[in-house]
């Protein structure tokens, strides 16, 4: 089972400041995913990436893969306080192994 | 369309008792997979099911199970509950090409285990 690393664990910032969070493995992936879960809730899916280099935006969310396909980040732009909560990527593993693999995940606090 | 129905909410069990967490997916999906997330071990995979199938299971004891009925809901049991249960349950669902749509999850069940 590969391993993804997210970085920071923790983040508290102000409302209205730019963040990255970011998602790193050794291993490659066909593709990545991004959740965003809230507390007393179940992870909502943001985004899927599947092309190396690939961005995406969703609103103030940019989402990049890396080149090598073997690591992401999500940047935030003017954070807001409904952007708190715990961002998760996530794997699915190749060869109709329909099982997701979540990284360590970010606990992100947008203090208003 | 209504989304991914996890029952109970929350629940209270006593070490030793069996469980029993009902998942009714999102209609038309045929895929069910179940997580267990605790603070220190994040989100892991228990197992998923396909047209009533286990495709798929996680690194969970025996006293882990699960199934899925024709009408693609499904429920995990657990039995003989240890402490370390505790934990938020989640089931998602997906249609089959789940890495092109993603997963869709419920708002889990709260176990506790006293």
């Amino acid at each position: 089972t590969q391993l993804l690393e997210q970085s920071p664990q923790f983040l508290s910032i102000q409302e209205g400041e730019n963040l990255t969070v970011y998602c790193n493995s050794s291993s490659v992936f066909s593709s990545l995913q991004w959740y965003r879960q809230e507390p007393g809730e179940g992870p909502v899916l943001l985004v899927t990436v599947v092309t190396g280099g690939e961005v995406k935006k969703l609103k103030r969310l940019t989402f990049q893969f890396g080149d090598a396909r073997k690591d992401s980040s999500l940047h935030i732009t003017a954070a807001q306080p409904g952007d708190t909560g715990l961002y998760l990527c996530a794997y699915i593993s190749n060869f109709g192994n329909e099982k997701l693999t979540f990284g360590t995940g970010t606990r992100l606090t947008i203090i208003p | 369309k209504a989304g991914v129905t996890q029952t109970p909410r929350y629940l209270i069990k006593t070490r030793g008792q069996q469980v029993t967490l009902s998942c009714s997916p999102i209609s038309g999906h045929r895929s069910v997979s179940w997580y267990q997330q605790t603070p220190g071990q994040g989100l892991q995979f228990l197992f998923e099911y396909f047209s009533e199938t286990q495709r798929n299971k996680g690194n969970f004891p025996g006293r882990f199970s699960g199934r899925q009925f024709s009408n693609s809901r499904s429920e995990m049991n657990v039995s003989t509950l240890e402490l370390g249960d505790s934990a938020l349950y989640l089931c998602a669902s997906s249609p089959r090409s789940s890495d092109r749509y993603g997963y869709t999850f419920g708002s889990g069940t709260r176990l506790t285990v006293v």
